[in-house]
């Protein structure tokens, strides 16, 4: 089975620096993605991580350390906008590789 | 148009009903996924299916069917709909093969059971 834990919410400062954390305990590992989701809408891809270490994307970076079942994604410049609801999800190697099974998500509080 | 489209955005039922939410999309993408979002417990994986005429079921499955007619249309029906089954669903599709399997999703279908 799959458990994935994520912060219920956290509120950070316009152009300030937010990290959210994501721990998983699973019997299998093929990568790691966070994705947005806006009030309403879809989830949408931010990052992906198979291997230890730091991916970045403009504003955004995501960090994977697989010994320790840990993740993080790290937010730079906060901007209102990045008001959000932020998904950990974890592939299940279980069935082909490609169920992802997500945590409930952390709600990010971006204020002024 | 959206690569994965859901039909309908909104619908209220009434207890008891027979619903069905459709998704078709465009990418091309042979595998597909029906997923229902709850406040505080985050997206379960209804059903999903690898192939037309392959399917297979999700963590909460009881109460749901699903139909895939073709590659690009898989729809997920409500036999007798009931309260609890109140949620925003979504629909996702990825591809088979590659280094990133990563979802693109439809834009939900939000379903109330009066």
């Amino acid at each position: 089975g799959q458990n994935i834990d994520q912060p219920t919410e956290m509120t950070a400062t316009e152009g300030a620096i937010v990290q959210i954390n994501c721990t998983y305990q699973t019997s299998g590992f093929n990568g790691l993605f966070w994705y947005q989701q806006h009030a309403g809408e879809a989830p949408t891809f931010l990052s992906y991580n198979v291997l230890d270490g730091l991916e970045e994307k403009g504003r955004f970076s995501s960090f994977l350390s697989r010994s320790k079942g840990y993740s993080y994604l790290l937010l730079k410049e906060l901007q209102m906008k990045d008001s959000a609801s932020y998904l950990c999800a974890v592939r299940d190697p279980g069935t082909g590789g490609n169920k992802l099974v997500f945590g409930a998500g952390t709600i990010l509080r971006v204020k002024s | 148009d959206a690569d994965v489209t859901q039909t309908p955005r909104n619908r209220i039922t009434k207890t008891g009903k027979r619903i069905m939410l459709e998704c078709s999309q465009t990418k091309g993408h042979d595998r597909m996924y029906w997923y229902r979002q709850d406040p505080g417990l985050g997206l379960r994986l209804i059903y999903y299916s690898f192939d037309v005429k392959d399917i297979n079921k999700g963590e909460i499955s009881d109460g749901y069917s699903v139909s895939r007619q073709a590659q690009a249309k898989f729809s997920l029906s409500l036999e007798s709909a009931i309260p609890n089954q109140t949620a925003l669903y979504f629909c996702a599709t990825s591809e088979g093969n590659g280094i990133n399997y990563g979802y693109t999703f439809g834009s939900g279908t939000r379903l109330t059971v009066v």
